[in-house]
């Protein structure tokens, strides 16, 4: 069965510094990879998606993720954070449509 | 285009009631997913459903069942209700029949036993 693993539960960073947060995954083959994000009270909101093709992927709000097939990873990583980007991210994996395997989340708290 | 709608947003039940949660998808979407999230658990799968029939299913009891109408609006219900059901329940879309997995969510239904 696939499984996603967020291995940092929180992490801080200050404003303007930059980030990554790391998301590994188990499958036998290339499953789809999605980062979502979820602030309090809301639900989830997709970031960004890897199918297939460049394993650099760009998102919404300046967040950019990279596929390695060799280290089973899709971390997630913006240049610069806003205060704003304060929330609970979430990496997922689906393998079989209509059902997706979320990772722990790692909640981010900026710094001002 | 509205968004995936929850009703209610939040409810409040006791121990051995049942409950039933709604979820209007994105128009054209054909996929409902239901999801419940909370703090110990994360975000665990319930159930999926495509052209109203169920598809797949996580590893809930059965007192945890829904259905999808014709319209492709969701319902879930949950019977006999524990303290530990209380969770966020959290309903997704998705315009694919099958591969792509991008999921739409809605706001919530935030449940609470006592």
């Amino acid at each position: 069965a696939q499984s996603v693993t967020q291995p940092d539960i929180h992490i801080t960073v200050s404003e303007g510094a930059s980030l990554e947060l790391r998301c590994n995954y188990s499958y036998g083959a290339t499953p789809y990879l999605f980062w979502y994000v979820q602030s309090p009270g809301q639900g989830l909101q997709l970031l960004l998606k890897y199918f297939s093709g460049d394993t650099l992927v760009q998102g919404i709000k300046g967040f950019e993720a990279e596929f390695k097939r060799s280290q089973s990873s899709f971390n997630l990583r913006k240049p610069s954070v806003h205060w704003s980007d304060a929330a609970e991210y979430f990496c997922a994996v689906d393998t079989n449509a209509g059902k997706s395997t979320f990772g722990d989340g790692t909640t981010l708290t900026v710094k001002p | 285009k509205a968004g995936v709608t929850q009703t209610p947003r939040y409810l409040i039940k006791t121990r051995g009631q049942q409950v039933t949660l709604s979820c209007s998808p994105i128009s054209g979407h054909r996929s409902v997913s239901w999801y419940q999230q909370t703090p110990g658990q994360g975000l665990q799968f319930l159930f999926e459903y495509f052209s109203e029939t169920q598809r797949n299913k996580g590893n809930f009891p059965g007192r945890f069942s829904g259905r999808q109408f014709s319209n492709s609006r969701s319902e879930m219900n949950v019977s006999t209700l524990e303290l530990g059901d209380s969770a966020l329940y959290l309903c997704a879309s998705s315009l694919a029949g099958e591969g792509t997995g991008e999921l739409f969510f809605g706001e919530g239904s935030r449940l609470t036993v006592l």
